[in-house]
Order: structure tokens, then C-alpha cells, then sequence
């Protein structure tokens, strides 16, 4: 199984700043890394596959990068809607699709 | 617009079998590429995998819950049923459905997911 660790479980940013979150794999899974953002009480929703492609109809501020091992998710402007708890997902290896443990965005 | 709901008890007792239906609109299992997928999020916790079922009938299960799972579709009502035994306090969580479309023969993300439904699992 590919364990995905993400970095940091928390991380405090204040609105209008930039925010960076960390996604690591076990071992390479290639671009295959997709990020969700969850928001208390809502379903996850897709941000980013291919590591670095928007899904329809995200915003611009969120970008995507990294491949084999490392990752990141980039929001350049934070706004009171992004703050929210954000997963990254592997799926190179297929059936065995694992998530990270997430990282919470808050308001600092 | 491509819509998913879960449906199904929202408390089961210990060594029940949970079945969870999944009822889906805009698209059909049918059509080559689709897929539906279980993923469930105890409370506070991160998500898990747990089953995938293809247009083609075709099934994928957690390795660690393969033993307990099956899936199942009934495309004329656009419904993905999922069924787990001996279910466990540890089983308490919310559980999702999701699409997934395979693109160059990778079965990939998820998208949309439903909204979830919470199964607690207790005497």
C-alpha cells in the first residue's frame, strides 16, 4: 500500500495570504496525485488530478505541483471560502487508492 | 449535471450487514468509461477506499475489506449497491459515493461525490 503523509496537520494563514500544503507518497505514483478540499459537514470536492490540472471550474489562485514523490498545493490568495481541511489522493496504484490524513486550513 | 446520493440505516448493530444504495443522475453505468466508487470518512478521521464497480461489471475492493464488501449496479434504475457484513463499532463512519470516469484506461479521481450518509455502528 502507498502511504500518502501530509504536512502540516494544521496550518493557521492569514486571508490574502499564500498558503502552501505538503503531500508525500511512500513511493513514486508518477503524476497520479489528485487534491480534494472538504469543508465541515460537506462532501470533499475535487481541486486538482494529474498533480497539477484544475478540475472545472476552480479558481485560478489554486495550483497544483510536484510528481513521483512530492507534492504541493498552492493557494496564492487565500479567501474566508478557503479555509477548509484538503486531502491529496494517489490513484498509480490502482485499485489501492489511499488519501492522506489531510491538512487543516485556518484562519490565523 | 451529474448528481449522487447515498441512502440507508443510519444506525446498525454490531455483526449486521449494512447495505448502502447509491442513486446517481447524469450520466449511466452503462456508457464506457464510468465507474462508481465507495469511499467512507470516520468522524474526525481521513477517508478510505473501499470499493469500485466499472461499466463493464467489472469489481475492485479494498484489499483490507474485501472479505466483507460487495458492490453491485442495477443500471436501468441508476443505482450502485454496496453491502458490508459483521459491521463493527470501528465501521461507524460516513460513508460516500462517487464517480470516477477512466481516461487512458487509468481508473483515477473522484467526481462529484454524494453528500454522505453517517452509519453508527452500536448495541
Amino acid at each position: 500500500e502507498i502511504v500518502m503523509t501530509q504536512s502540516p496537520a494544521t496550518l493557521s494563514v492569514s486571508p490574502g495570504e499564500r498558503a502552501t500544503l505538503s503531500c508525500r507518497a511512500s513511493q513514486s505514483v508518477s503524476s497520479n496525485l489528485a487534491w480534494y478540499q472538504q469543508k465541515p459537514g460537506q462532501a470533499p470536492r475535487l481541486l486538482i488530478y494529474g498533480a497539477s490540472t484544475r478540475a472545472t471550474g476552480i479558481p485560478a489562485r489554486f495550483s497544483g505541483s510536484g510528481s513521483g514523490t512530492e507534492f504541493t498545493l498552492t493557494i496564492s490568495s487565500l479567501q474566508s471560502e478557503d479555509f477548509a481541511v484538503y486531502y491529496c489522493q494517489q490513484y498509480n496504484n490502482w485499485p489501492a487508492y489511499t488519501f492522506g490524513q489531510g491538512t487543516k486550513l485556518e484562519i490565523k | 449535471q451529474v448528481t449522487l446520493r447515498e441512502s440507508g440505516p443510519a444506525l446498525v448493530k454490531p455483526t449486521q450487514t449494512l447495505t448502502l444504495t447509491c442513486t446517481f443522475s447524469g450520466f449511466s453505468l452503462s456508457t464506457s468509461g464510468m465507474c462508481v466508487s465507495w469511499i467512507r470518512q470516520p468522524p474526525g478521521k481521513a477517508l478510505e477506499w473501499l470499493a469500485l464497480i466499472d461499466w463493464d461489471d467489472d469489481k475492485y475492493y479494498s484489499t483490507s475489506l474485501k472479505t466483507r464488501l460487495t458492490i453491485s449496479k442495477d443500471t436501468s434504475k441508476n443505482q450502485v449497491v454496496l453491502t458490508m457484513t459483521n459491521m463493527d463499532p470501528v465501521d461507524t463512519a460516513t460513508y460516500y459515493c462517487a464517480r470516477m470516469m477512466v481516461a487512458a484506461g487509468s481508473y483515477n479521481w473522484f467526481d462529484p461525490w454524494g453528500q454522505g450518509t453517517l452509519v453508527t455502528v452500536s448495541s
